[in-house]
């Protein structure tokens, strides 16, 4: 079945460092991919999505490139914050095309970002 | 701006007792799902609805039931709650299409002894 492998950390940067959170996926069909992001206590917020080949997502910094040759999705920032302290998810569409029956997630990277 | 709510926010239970968690959406989205998240797992799709008057088994499903009571709510019962089922549990919700991202709601923590 699909599945989504991601660097579990934690991972521990400093303030303006770059930051890469690898992402790989093997999937049937061509899926959509999405980064999302949680803060302590709270439920998971979309970051970026992409939704085909060479498609790239971004959003308050991050970016991502969907990579089908190399099925990757990997999450990269040029200088992370402090506030960027959270555990992030890769995630691909259960189904591609029409329907929508969830989402399938990785165990989430935990990153820490000290001043 | 409430989004996807869902209660209670906090649960302990008995081993064998029972309870239904409640959700709600008020973006007038089609599909809804309830997932867990446990510890070094990620999150794992219970059920799903794709659309109203439908439900559809995930990847964990044993031990819970699920209720689409309209469009906008979504219940995930536990008949006899067991300790495995300890966990974080979220509702999300999505237009009916398989680009569309998922708008999650607070979780409730749920413990069973």
């Amino acid at each position: 079945g699909d599945s989504v492998t991601q660097m579990e950390g934690p991972v521990t940067l400093s303030e303006e460092a770059f930051l890469t959170i690898n992402c790989t996926y093997t999937a049937t069909g061509y899926p959509s991919l999405f980064w999302y992001v949680q803060y302590p206590g709270e439920g998971l917020q979309l970051l970026l999505k992409a939704t085909k080949a060479d498609d790239k997502g971004s959003n308050k910094g991050f970016e991502a490139t969907y990579r089908k040759e190399t099925t990757s999705f990997h999450l990269e920032k040029g200088s992370v914050q402090v506030s960027d302290s959270a555990v992030y998810f890769c995630a691909l569409s259960r189904r591609s095309g029409g329907g929508a029956d969830g989402l399938t997630f990785g165990k989430g990277t935990h990153l820490i970002i000290q001043p | 701006n409430a989004g996807v709510t869902q209660t209670p926010k906090f649960q302990v239970l008995k081993t064998g007792q029972s309870m239904t968690l409640q959700c709600a959406q008020d973006m007038n989205h089609n599909s809804m799902y309830w997932y867990r998240q446990d510890p070094g797992m990620g999150l794992r799709l219970i059920y799903y609805s794709a659309s109203e008057g439908t439900t559809d088994k995930g990847e964990v499903p044993n031990g819970y039931n699920v209720s689409r009571l309209n469009k906008r709510e979504f219940s995930l019962r536990l008949e006899s709650a067991a300790p495995s089922q300890t966990s974080v549990y979220f509702c999300a919700s999505s237009e009916a299409r398989g680009d569309s991202p998922l708008h999650f709601g607070n979780g409730t923590r749920l413990t069973v002894t």
